[in-house]
């Protein structure tokens, strides 16, 4: 049963320090989603990709967070420096391109808390 | 800009009654549009798309959805609702490479 996996599921630090949350994909699917969910804000789609290159990252603050896939079977999002206002809940979804559309398969999440 | 509207942040039924979550879209050019659901705790879970061909969409767990394009309306219904259907439910339209997601709607299902 093949899934997307998200480490770590949980993420507890402090202000000012590097955060560093993994997905691996399923294996095949060519684009890779990330987004943020807070209870404020709702569901927020951060940044994805397609064949590793970002198409479309406008929702992703560039001042600290950035999004990178150094191979297709990991995708990174990082941020640097954390602020208590990141907390929130970060899903990496994976899916293949046919047909002109996507279809998502989401991750655990990774619950960040940041003190 | 383009946005997806989901009428109601919370819907309450009962158990065994119709559940009608509502979603409109606002692109000009027919879109590719999804039904998400997240239980609580969870990521979010495909329950049906439209893509092309019949307006008329079945999706799991006996929900169904219709694409009306006079109306720019997705709305999605189950006949009868379970309690295993509390949730919330996500309406999301993609279109030239951008997705849109709804507010979401969290569906409460009373015994």
């Amino acid at each position: 049963d093949a899934r997307v996996t998200q480490t770590p599921r949980h993420k507890v630090t402090e202000m000012g320090q590097e955060v560093t949350m993994r997905c691996q994909p399923i294996l095949g699917h060519n684009t890779v989603f990330w987004y943020r969910q807070t209870m404020m804000q709702g569901l927020e789609l951060l940044a994805y990709f397609r064949n590793r290159a970002p198409l479309d990252d406008s929702g992703m603050p560039k001042d600290r967070f950035s999004a990178e896939m150094p191979d297709a079977t990991l995708a990174t999002l990082k941020i640097q420096p954390s602020e208590p206002r990141d907390s929130a809940v970060y899903f990496c979804a994976s899916g293949p391109y046919s047909g002109g559309y996507n279809e998502q398969f989401f991750g655990p999440g990774t619950r960040l808390t940041v003190l | 800009a383009q946005s997806v509207t989901q009428l109601g942040s919370h819907v309450s039924v009962s158990e065994g009654a119709l559940v009608l979550l509502r979603c409109n879209y606002s692109s000009s050019v027919p879109p590719y549009l999804f039904w998400y659901v997240q239980y609580p705790n969870q990521g979010l879970q495909l329950l049906l798309k439209y893509t092309t061909g019949a307006t008329l969409v079945k999706g799991i767990n006996g929900f169904e959805a219709e694409f009306k394009k006079s109306e720019t309306s997705f709305h999605l219904t189950k006949p009868s609702a379970h309690m295993s259907d509390a949730a919330e439910y996500f309406c999301v339209e993609y279109n030239f490479n951008k997705f849109y997601f709804g507010s979401g709607t969290k569906l409460n299902v009373k015994p």
